[in-house]
């Protein structure tokens, strides 16, 4: 069981570059979120999936899209990348639903991104 | 916008002292978690109490929830080296989302 991963782990892009951040969940949750971390800020939410072929913005989705593939799976994607992006991406997925009243989320290890 | 702010920022304790934050929120929530960071790690689950609950343990943890005050606190006894870490406060009132606040910093001198 390894829980929620993510891939790459650091990742370097010039501004205009496009990239792809891939999270995945083996614990069959059916919420999945983007988060991105910047000093001093706390999480702020990206995008979340609160099931499977369904995706609602968050806090801060301009210049970012997700994709919900399956379950398992949700994607983001920077089209155009610019150094206001530079910052620490989580992924996590919920334990719990907006039915039976939400759990903990569990979080990936994250993928570090600077746009130069 | 962030719904919960964690106070202090930061905090410097000696090994087997207490440490105590707290975590201040503005709209009514469904309930309020807290979670650690590591440096250089994902965030991690510690606690959830709900809204009507007012005091909940977990081993070294204790949670506190005043509704009226929209306000918590958490508190870690007899600490470790290993507590250093960033403690975020999130705070659900949607039942699927989770707001976080800048959480406070821990340092735990041996």
């Amino acid at each position: 069981n390894a829980g929620v991963t993510q891939t790459p782990k650091f990742q370097v892009l010039k501004t205009g570059q496009s990239m792809t951040l891939q999270c995945a969940q083996d614990m069959n949750h059916n919420s999945m979120y983007w988060y991105r971390q910047d000093p001093g800020m706390g999480l702020r939410l990206i995008y979340y999936s609160a099931s499977e072929g369904t995706t609602d913005k968050g806090e801060v989705p301009n210049g970012y899209n997700v994709s919900r593939l399956n379950k398992r799976e949700f994607s983001l994607r920077l089209e155009s990348a610019a150094p206001s992006q530079t910052s620490v991406y989580f992924c996590a997925s919920l334990a719990g639903d907006e039915f039976i009243g939400a759990y903990e989320q569990y979080f990936g290890p994250g993928t570090r991104l600077t746009v130069t | 916008s962030q719904q919960g702010e964690e106070d202090p920022q930061a905090l410097s304790i000696q090994e087997g002292e207490n440490a105590t934050m707290n975590c201040s929120y503005k709209t009514s929530i469904n309930n309020l978690q807290w979670y650690r960071q590591n440096s250089g790690r994902g965030l991690v689950h510690l606690i959830l109490i709900r809204s009507n609950e007012r005091e909940k343990h977990s081993g070294r943890l204790r949670v506190t929830l005043d509704t009226s005050k929209k306000s918590s606190s958490l508190l870690i006894t007899v600490s470790r080296a290993a507590d250093t870490a960033s403690y975020f406060c999130a705070t659900d009132s949607t039942g699927y989302k989770l707001s976080f606040g800048a959480g406070t910093t821990v340092t735990v001198r041996a």
